[in-house]
């Protein structure tokens, strides 16, 4: 079972709300990711968790704030973001972030929309 | 520097067409790790393969097929008598060493569009 779950699948927020999107998998991983993905563009990456703790930032802007509580929940927190923010938000685990083997599993996202 | 570069943006063919996709990568590291991942409309990347830096054997999953050349940095996918439902895109990604394995170098995309 490789399944990562996300949710919500959709979110439209405005400037001033606060949302979290989720992030859920059950395959005993101890790496998680953010992605953020641009219509027409790659993924890229934003934040990495690796055994419950932050590992890489990615530069992102403080509007953006990762919280991972448990090694299978992996949770965004949103607030006072931009329009240009809009995009698909994807989550990945992996089974331990720097072991060479690691593969990154995709979840099926949230298609953000910030008005 | 690590970059993987897609230079194919969309490719548009018949079904049961066969189909090449290009992945040309670089990076100064001797240990690395190759993807690729396929990304229908739907949203959701797909991984497909992974193949390390030391394994230049070329691999086939049933229509699926990848030849690894290390002497000329690719990593190129042939899909074989394609179908409608392989229409997504496709990415070509490099995991090196020096990010701990962490970083995920993505390419561009290749869009490939399938039709009946």
């Amino acid at each position: 079972d490789t399944e990562v779950t996300q949710t919500p699948k959709h979110l439209v927020m405005g400037m001033t709300n606060k949302k979290s999107l989720k992030c859920e998998q059950h395959m005993g991983h101890r790496a998680m990711y953010w992605y953020k993905q641009k219509a027409k563009k790659p993924p890229e990456l934003m934040f990495v968790y690796s055994y419950e703790k932050l590992s890489i930032n990615e530069s992102v802007p403080s509007r953006f704030s990762p919280e991972c509580p448990n090694s299978s929940l992996l949770n965004l927190h949103l607030h006072a973001l931009q329009p240009e923010d809009s995009a698909l938000y994807l989550c990945a685990s992996s089974q331990g972030a720097g072991v060479s083997t690691d593969t990154q599993y995709f979840g099926p996202g949230t298609r953000l929309t910030v008005l | 520097a690590q970059k993987v570069t897609q230079a194919q943006t969309e490719i548009s063919v018949v079904e049961k067409e066969d189909v090449t996709l290009d992945c040309v990568y670089e990076t100064r590291d001797t240990t690395y790790y190759l993807f690729w991942y396929k990304q229908p409309p739907s949203g959701e990347l797909v991984f497909l393969i992974r193949r390390n830096s030391f394994d230049e054997q070329n691999e086939i999953s049933g229509r699926y097929s990848w030849n690894f050349q290390k002497s000329t940095s690719s990593f190129n996918f042939t899909i074989t008598a394609s179908q409608v439902v392989d229409s997504a895109v496709y990415f070509c990604a490099l995991l090196p060493v020096n990010t701990g394995f962490q970083k995920l170098v993505f390419g561009t995309g290749t869009r490939l569009l399938v039709s009946p």
